[in-house]
């Protein structure tokens, strides 16, 4: 158990619907960071945030965004869903700035656009 | 830009045999830090090991060695006596003082009984 929270687990929607996916960091953890693992573009960096900031951004849709709240739960947003966004989203998260450490990944969201 | 390389999609053993999964890096920045993580049938990604780009020193854990070579920008990962419960998939990935992890496309290693 890498004490990253994950919510849901698994989730199924139509195209064009929105989403939120939801991120509770390891205890003490500031930095969040969100992944998105397909089978055609494998593991690819979404978006960072420190302690409710971003921090860093990565191959992120706009139809896409995210969030740190103050107690450094994050959500990703996800809206016009389209077939292609069905994936496997990670969120991870470590106590530093910057990822020179481990990152801890919870167990993922499991996005199925239909 | 940085990139890594896992050439090798897919491997299959027998258990007992030892196995290697490659991984080649391209980076100009000469503090990076490497890691690899494995993600078993579960799903979730477990880290294993990181190396920063000053420690060129090998490492050994139990079954599973790691050897870094700057010479050839490769960061490869040996498990010993391989068991069934070694087969997932296998990430090399990169990472600068930037902030983000840039993952090689995966090795799906399968180890049969």
């Amino acid at each position: 158990d890498s004490g990253v929270t994950q919510t849901p687990k698994h989730l199924i929607t139509a195209t064009g619907q929105r989403v939120t996916l939801r991120c509770s960091p390891r205890s003490g953890d500031l930095s969040v960071y969100w992944y998105q693992q397909s089978l055609d573009q494998g593991l690819q960096f979404l978006i960072q945030y420190y302690n409710g900031e971003e921090r860093a951004k990565g191959n992120i849709l706009e139809r896409f965004s995210a969030q740190q709240f103050p107690d450094l739960h994050s959500e990703l947003n996800l809206s016009s869903l389209e077939l292609g966004d069905s994936a496997l989203y990670f969120c991870a998260s470590s106590v530093d700035r910057v990822s020179t450490g481990e990152l801890f990944f919870g167990e993922g969201s499991r996005l199925t656009v239909l | 830009a940085q990139k890594v390389t896992q050439a090798q999609t897919e491997i299959s053993v027998v258990e007992k045999e030892d196995v290697t999964l490659d991984c080649v890096y391209e980076t100009r920045d000469t503090t990076y830090y490497l890691f690899w993580y494995k993600q078993p049938p579960s799903g979730e990604l477990v880290f294993l090991i990181r190396r920063n780009s000053f420690d060129e020193q090998n490492e050994i854990s139990g079954r599973y060695s790691w050897n870094f070579q700057k010479s050839t920008s490769s960061f490869n990962f040996t498990i010993t006596a391989s068991q069934v419960v070694d087969s997932a998939v296998y990430f090399c990935a990169l990472s600068n003082q930037g902030g983000k992890l840039i993952f090689g496309q995966g090795t799906e290693l399968s180890v049969k009984p």
